[in-house]
């Protein structure tokens, strides 16, 4: 158990939906990403909040956002679903350190139809 | 720009055999270098890193990896391989506190 909590664990929903993933980091830590696996492109970085700021992006679409609340968990809104956009959803987080060893959450299955 | 190249999608080996993943990263400035396990339905879990300290890293599950600047490679190796090893391996780089960059990851297959 990394100490990454991540709900729901499996989210089936139809194209044109909008969903709301959640995480909540390990305690002390401040910083969170959001990545992306599919199978035809791999584990790929979306975003990352550091204590309620947006510190990097990634490939993320326009059509999904991300924050971070004062109580450090942070939700990936993800809109206007497309088939494509099936994937598992991990968040990560990580404590301030030069070497940033992160931490994955057991991730969201994310199934469009 | 980094970049990780993972060679092998797949390997298989015996219980019992040596296991050998290997891994080669470009990067511009020095890089923190981690190996990740992946099994079934899970998360990923990290196995070991490489942050400058030593080249020879000892991670969990028996695992290790040397760091060969010369050859830009972090290759991961186990001397004896159990089925409890069979899961997707992914190896990645970042330059500090910032994203991971992953390579395409390679499953490893343990057979009896």
């Amino acid at each position: 158990d990394s100490g990454v909590t991540q709900t729901p664990k499996h989210l089936i929903t139809a194209t044109g939906q909008r969903v709301t993933l959640r995480c909540s980091p390990r305690s002390g830590d401040l910083s969170v990403y959001w990545y992306q696996q599919s199978l035809d492109q791999g584990l790929q970085f979306l975003i990352q909040y550091y204590n309620g700021e947006e510190r990097a992006k990634g490939n993320i679409l326009e059509r999904f956002s991300a924050q971070q609340f004062p109580d450090l968990h942070s939700e990936l809104n993800l809109s206007s679903l497309e088939l494509g956009d099936s994937a598992l959803y991990f968040c990560a987080s990580s404590v301030p350190s030069s070497y940033n060893e992160q931490f994955f959450g057991p991730g969201t299955r994310l199934t469009v139809l | 720009a980094q970049s990780v190249t993972q060679l092998g999608s797949h390997v298989s080996v015996s219980e019992g055999a040596l296991v050998l993943l290997r891994c080669n990263y470009s990067s511009s400035v020095p890089p923190y270098l981690f190996w990740y396990v992946q099994y079934p339905n899970q998360g990923l879990q990290l196995l070991l890193k490489y942050t400058s300290a030593a080249t020879l890293v000892k991670g969990i599950n028996g695992f290790e990896a040397e760091f060969k600047k010369s050859e830009t490679s972090f290759h991961l190796t186990k001397p004896s391989a159990h089925m409890s090893d069979a899961a997707e391996y992914f190896c990645a780089v970042s330059r500090g506190t910032d994203k991971l960059i992953f390579g395409t990851g390679t499953r490893l297959q343990v057979f009896p």
